[in-house]
């Protein structure tokens, strides 16, 4: 069952909005970084990428943003459709390739 | 990326029994794959690495004893959950880098009910 007060942060935005997905990382030393998709039921799919020598990368409608100072991550969705709506996790990638990954947000796409 | 897929993809089993679960790789050899247990509203938890021809590498706290891993071949790995109970009921995903070797690709999922 559910642990009481454990629950996916939400984000509910209107379709066509720009939708902005955050994270907050814990290891300062990390130099590779990965976003996840996950809807229902399905395993995460892989969305874009971003080691430490960036501060942007940019995807199909997807952009990814470093900011190391403050150890935080974020993905920007432009236009955001239903198709969207998913289970968000941004992961960091540590020695011998493992991940770590985030809380996860979930985001909801109003028509 | 890589393509990865698992069999069964859910599967209810009475307490006590075992499940073994399939993960494998369908275009190209993976001397790495990666078993994940996912608990409803929550992230992935690493349970294992699953090394090809070797032993796996299980996480604090994840018995491997119950948890058995076999990666027999570069294209398959598998997880067997041994005498199971409903509270490992669960979702389970195993992942495998791609041939980069960094960036992990996952399968859908297996999602267990232990009555």
């Amino acid at each position: 069952g559910e642990s009481v007060g454990l629950h996916l942060p939400t984000l509910s935005v209107q379709e066509g909005d720009n939708s902005i997905i955050n994270c907050a990382y814990s290891n300062s030393a990390s130099d590779y970084f990965i976003w996840y998709k996950q809807e229902s039921g399905k395993g995460p799919q892989f969305i874009i990428d971003i080691r430490s020598n960036m501060d942007k990368r940019q995807g199909q409608r997807v952009t990814v943003l470093l900011n190391k100072t403050v150890k935080h991550l974020s993905l920007q969705i432009a236009a955001t459709q239903p198709g969207d709506s998913a289970v968000y996790f941004c992961a960091e990638v540590n020695a011998g390739n493992m991940l770590t990954f985030g809380g996860g947000t979930r985001l909801m796409v109003k028509p | 990326g890589a393509v990865v897929s698992q069999h069964p993809s859910w599967v209810i089993c009475k307490s006590g029994t075992s499940v073994k679960i399939e993960c494998r790789s369908l275009d190209f050899q993976a001397t790495t794959m990666f078993w994940y247990r996912q608990f409803p509203k929550q992230s992935l938890m690493l349970m294992a690495t699953s090394n090809e021809g070797s032993k796996a590498t299980y996480e604090q706290g994840v018995e491997k004893d119950k948890f058995l891993i076999n990666h027999a071949s570069l294209t398959l790995s598998t997880l067997t959950v041994t005498s199971a109970h409903p509270e490992d009921s669960s979702f389970y995903i195993c992942s495998q880098a791609g041939q980069g070797g960094e960036t992990q690709y996952f399968g859908p999922g297996t999602r267990l009910l232990v009555l």
